[in-house]
């Protein structure tokens, strides 16, 4: 069964820090793997998708990159600013047939930009 | 601007009421689903479909079900709500290269 694990739960950051947030997954067949934000009492805005036959996906101060063979991503996130402060959560989405966009969660990371 | 939108956005009701949660999507996406958010559980999938007539069941789907007459619309029914039930539940749909987009999230609180 997938497990996906988002460490650190929570980061704190000054702002200005380039910060990194960890995604790892048990079962390596993935199809894809998203990266979403969450801001309190909304729903999940995607930020990046990334296919299984891609390393890496770029949107502005956003990196992410995947590593299927060691079952990590990473979202990198450059500059960070006070507006970055949600939580984020990665998904990975399982290689078998029809499942597109049936993804699989973490817990995510709670990320607080101070001014 | 396509979207996707569900209602309610807050309801209180009583254990044992049935309960429908409404999900409306102008994408004209062929994939929608329905996940729970609990605390210290993460976003769960309760069920989904890959299209009319299409419904499958998610990993948590007991006491839930959903119905797909058209490709707009997927309503979430509790038949006999229960405590346990009560959670954040958001609707979503996918393209064609699995890329998800939630709406704002139902908040049902089952007393």
């Amino acid at each position: 069964k997938q497990e996906v694990t988002q460490i650190p739960a929570a980061l704190s950051v000054p702002e200005g820090e380039n910060l990194v947030l960890n995604c790892s997954f048990t079962d390596s067949a993935i199809y894809n793997l998203q990266w979403f934000r969450q801001d309190p009492g909304k729903g999940l805005t995607s930020l990046l998708l990334i296919q299984s036959s891609q390393r890496e996906q770029t949107s502005g101060r956003l990196n992410a990159s995947l590593d299927k063979s060691s079952g990590r991503s990473t979202l990198y996130i450059a500059a960070s600013q006070p507006g970055d402060s949600a939580t984020y959560l990665c998904a990975v989405g399982m290689n078998y047939g029809g499942s597109q966009g049936n993804l699989i969660f973490g817990k995510g990371t709670k990320l607080s930009v101070k001014p | 601007d396509a979207e996707i939108t569900q209602s309610p956005r807050h309801k209180i009701t009583e254990t044992g009421r049935q309960v429908t949660l409404a999900c409306h999507q102008t994408w004209n996406h062929n994939n929608m689903f329905w996940y729970r958010q609990d605390l210290g559980h993460g976003l769960r999938l309760i069920h989904y479909s890959y299209g009319v007539q299409d419904t499958n069941k998610g990993e948590v789907s007991d006491g839930y079900s959903v119905s797909r007459s058209n490709t707009e619309d997927l309503p979430l029914t509790l038949e006999s709500a229960a405590s346990s039930q009560t959670s954040v539940y958001f609707c979503a749909s996918s393209t064609w290269t699995g890329e998800l987009f939630f709406g704002e999230g139902s908040r049902l609180t089952v007393l």
